[in-house]
Formats: C-alpha cells, sequence, structure tokens
C-alpha cells in the first residue's frame, strides 16, 4: 500500500511554545488529509480535514486558531499546536488520501506522541 | 449522519481458534465502502480489508474475511487461526464518496497463548 509519513514520532514541549507535526505522503498525491486525535484506548477523532491550496475544514469544538494546518502542496500537510498547554498532551494521526483511487481508502502515518511540560 | 457501532469494547479468543468481531452502521447511502482497520501497541493504523457496498461477495484477505449484510447493515470480521500478532485494536470504518472515514469505537482483541 502507499506511505505515509509523520514527523516526528514522539516531542515534548514546554507549555506556551508551538510545535509543528509533519505528514507526507511518500508515493501518491494526497489531495485530502485528514489530522485526527486519539486518547489512551479511544477511536480516533478527527480533528480537520485539509484539501490542498485550500483552508482546512475543523470538526465542530477544535480551535482552527491553536490547531494550525497547512496543506501546502499535494505530498504535504502540517499540524502546527501553538501555545501548547498539558491538556494537549495526546497522540495526533494523519491520514491521506488518493481520491484518483477507486477504493479511496485512507493510508495512516505513524503517529505522533505530544507531551507538553 | 452516517455511524458506526462496534459493541463489544472487548474480545479474546484462544490462539488457532476463531474470533468475529461485530459492527453494524447506520447510512441512507447505496454505495460505499467499509473497512477494518487494525492499530496494535505500536499505534500504526493499518488496513486489515476493505469491502464495497455494491459487490455481493465477502472480501477475504488470507485469515481474515468479513460477513457483509447490506440490508441489515452489518460487516462483521472474522479471523481465523488467530495468532499472537492479531492483538490489537480493531476498528471498523465508513465511507461514502469524499467524505471522511467515519469509525467506530474499537475492540480490543487479547489472543490467548
Amino acid at each position: 500500500g502507499a506511505v505515509v509519513s509523520q514527523h516526528p514520532s514522539r516531542v515534548i514541549c514546554k507549555s506556551g511554545t508551538s510545535v509543528k507535526i509533519e505528514c507526507r505522503s511518500l508515493d501518491f498525491q494526497a489531495t485530502t488529509m485528514f489530522w485526527y486525535r486519539q486518547f489512551p484506548k479511544k477511536s480516533l477523532m478527527l480533528m480537520a480535514t485539509s484539501n490542498e491550496g485550500s483552508k482546512a475544514t475543523y470538526e465542530q469544538g477544535v480551535e482552527k486558531d491553536k490547531f494550525l494546518i497547512n496543506h501546502a502542496s499535494l505530498t504535504l500537510s502540517t499540524l502546527t499546536v501553538t501555545s501548547a498547554h498539558p491538556e494537549d498532551s495526546s497522540f495526533y494521526i494523519c491520514s491521506a488520501r488518493d481520491l484518483g483511487t477507486l477504493t479511496k481508502e485512507a493510508f495512516f502515518g505513524q503517529g505522533t506522541r505530544l507531551t507538553v511540560v | 449522519a452516517q455511524t458506526v457501532t462496534q459493541s463489544q469494547p472487548e474480545m479474546s479468543v484462544q490462539e488457532a481458534e476463531t474470533v468475529t468481531l461485530s459492527c453494524t452502521y447506520d447510512t441512507s447511502e447505496s454505495d460505499y465502502y467499509l473497512f477494518w482497520y487494525k492499530q496494535p501497541p505500536s499505534r500504526q493504523m493499518i488496513l486489515v480489508i476493505r469491502q464495497e457496498a455494491y459487490k455481493q461477495q465477502n472480501a477475504t484477505e488470507n485469515r481474515f474475511s468479513v460477513n457483509f449484510q447490506k440490508a441489515a447493515k452489518s460487516f462483521s470480521l472474522k479471523i481465523s487461526d488467530s495468532q499472537l500478532g492479531d492483538a490489537a485494536m480493531y476498528f471498523c470504518a465508513y465511507n461514502f464518496g469524499n467524505e471522511k472515514l467515519t469509525f467506530g469505537t474499537g475492540t480490543r482483541l487479547t489472543i490467548i497463548p
């Protein structure tokens, strides 16, 4: 299957600072990328959907000014957690879809464990 | 809105035995996709199997097969000859068109040696 690379896999940052997470599709063009947050032993919670070249669509309750998403190219989307707070500590996962295929399955990155201290 | 329900938070099975994970969904669409994803302790989401709603034949991938009942909106996953490496969280997911994936709450599968 297609490969989605997410970086970093783990990051620790201080409260008040910003941290950027990258999501790259390595062997296909990702017209749409999704960012999820996953709490321990819970399902994936969709935060936002980003389409290349346009503004991200955020799910209800997700602060768009806090979680900045940029999808500047067909292979790269970034999630920036601004003014990080300990409550932002979580596991973040990106996924990318190649809508040019019939299956439309989503390929997932390895995830990023964010710890805010 | 589409919903996906997994009614079994946890399941366990003896190694080499067969286990079935349940999933039901709600939609008014007729042509859509259904998926089972596996999330092992590494937390990497791995596609296990997919089913296209317009295909009546149940999908099969080696030891993994589904029982797709479109009228009942049911999509169960059967794992045969369970192996220790099958231990993971399993998520059922629904997709229609270019919309987002809708996930169930997951089933944690434990394999008993």
